[in-house]
């Protein structure tokens, strides 16, 4: 029932782009995008809002597709410090649970 | 700013024994939640809640309780701790529905 989240894991040289998508099969009022580092606990980076509205975040960005109910996390010449699991959260229409996605483990190779 | 506290953020309980993980927030925030997470794995929603007074089951509600008799704090009790609840716990907090959640710097507990 948790959106699914593709790629599972990726692994990156320093500079490279990175795209990591966040499927559900039901209606979603938005979506949040999370970092997570080894050992801490996860850090909220965007919200993305209904209508495709991108909020940005250093060179990390992120597009919602209300039709399809996915939305896209873009990571920009990507830094070591991005390095991390990334996890997409969201709230059912007609509930109030905050759920998270399956999460994608990256890894930024200098 | 203190944000979400957890305590205690390590803990070791034998089968059979209970305890509460307890969660604050001083930021008056009406939503929180608990969830737990187990090595490499993803975050599973145990309880919420969406104000004083207002409670609900999440996917893993099985042997814990919660309650929130003031805005601030979020408890969350394990009734009889079983080997399958060691885990890391989190609390986190959010202001409304579509706002994103702080994250407490967890609980990371070992039931033998």
């Amino acid at each position: 029932q948790q959106p699914v989240q593709s790629p599972q894991a990726v692994i990156l040289r320093e500079g490279e782009d990175a795209v990591i998508n966040c499927s559900s099969s039901k209606a979603l009022y938005s979506v949040h995008w999370y970092r997570q580092k080894h050992g801490e606990a996860p850090v909220f980076l965007m919200i993305l809002l209904k209508g495709g509205e991108q909020k940005g975040h250093d060179k990390i960005s992120a597009s919602f597709n209300e039709k399809k109910q996915q939305s896209s996390l873009y990571l920009t010449a990507s830094q070591l410090s991005y390095s991390g699991t990334y996890f997409c959260g969201t709230i059912y229409r007609g509930t109030y649970k905050y759920i998270f996605g399956t999460g994608t483990r990256l890894k930024v190779l200098a | 700013n203190a944000g979400v506290t957890q305590t205690p953020k390590f803990q070791v309980l034998k089968t059979g024994q209970s305890m509460t993980l307890q969660c604050a927030q001083d930021m008056n925030h009406e939503y929180m939640s608990w969830y737990r997470q187990d090595p490499g794995m993803g975050l599973r929603l145990i309880h919420y809640s969406v104000g004083a007074g207002i409670t609900d089951q999440g996917e893993v509600p099985n042997g814990y309780n919660v309650s929130r008799s003031t805005t601030e704090d979020f408890p969350l009790r394990l009734l009889s701790a079983a080997p399958s609840q060691t885990s890391v716990y989190f609390c986190a907090s959010a202001e409304g529905a579509n706002y994103g959640y702080t994250f407490g710097s967890g609980t990371r507990l070992t039931v033998v």
